[in-house]
């Protein structure tokens, strides 16, 4: 069965430090992959996805993830944390049998120290 | 573009009563939209998927009488929590999707019931 598991169930860093989320992915083909950041009592936004191709996603509010099969992961990163930063991550992964449903980790808070 | 609008954002309402979510794709037509239920601090849990003209597909534990959805249009699609209970405040979030596996997310209706 297909699944996500985020390890990381907090994660505090200082304000201009580097960030990586960890995403692992269980899918029997090549996955959709989606990272959403969620606000307090906001909406999810989506940040990046991956459906094929380059490996290297580019997103929003510069945040970029790896897609590496060999690892079943999907790490979300930034070179420079901002404090605005702070909220809740969750990774997706799309689905099978044309349902278009998310699969959904259960999401990393992340804090970030002044 | 891509915007989902929920209404209301946040409702109060007494236990026994009956409360009704819009979701709306404010810029695009969505034949299948998504209701999401997230208790505090916890990853998304998909309720049901709702298709316009057909009956919504219900999740394994969640009880279609209690909430009704309906996708009368491409653009609406509606959750009605019946007969509310308190252990049925939480915060409810819809999702549109569009093209291959793209959702766009609502900013979620907080449920409180008394």
């Amino acid at each position: 069965a297909q699944s996500v598991t985020q390890p990381d169930i907090h994660i505090t860093v200082s304000e201009g430090a580097s960030l990586e989320l960890r995403c692992n992915y269980s899918y029997g083909a090549t996955p959709y992959l989606f990272w959403y950041v969620q606000s307090p009592g906001q909406g999810l936004q989506l940040l990046l996805k991956y459906f094929s191709g380059d490996t290297l996603v580019q997103g929003i509010k510069g945040f970029e993830a790896e897609f590496k099969r060999s690892q079943s992961s999907f790490n979300l990163r930034k070179p420079s944390v901002h404090w605005s930063d702070a909220a809740e991550y969750f990774c997706a992964v799309g689905a099978t049998s044309g349902t278009y449903k998310y699969i959904f980790g259960t999401g990393t808070r992340l804090k970030v120290l002044a | 573009g891509a915007v989902v609008s929920q209404h209301p954002s946040w409702v109060i309402c007494k236990s026994g009563t009956s409360v009704k979510i819009e979701c709306r794709s404010l810029d695009f037509q969505a034949t299948t939209m998504f209701w999401y239920r997230q208790f505090p601090k916890q990853s998304l849990m998909l309720m049901a998927t709702s298709n316009e003209g057909s009956k919504a597909t219900y999740e394994q534990g969640v009880e279609k009488d209690k909430f009704l959805i309906n996708h009368a249009s491409l653009t609406l699609s509606t959750l009605t929590v019946t007969s509310a209970h308190p252990e049925d405040s939480s915060f409810y979030i819809c999702s549109a999707h569009r093209g291959r596996y793209e959702q766009y997310f609502g900013p979620g209706t907080r449920l409180t019931v008394t």
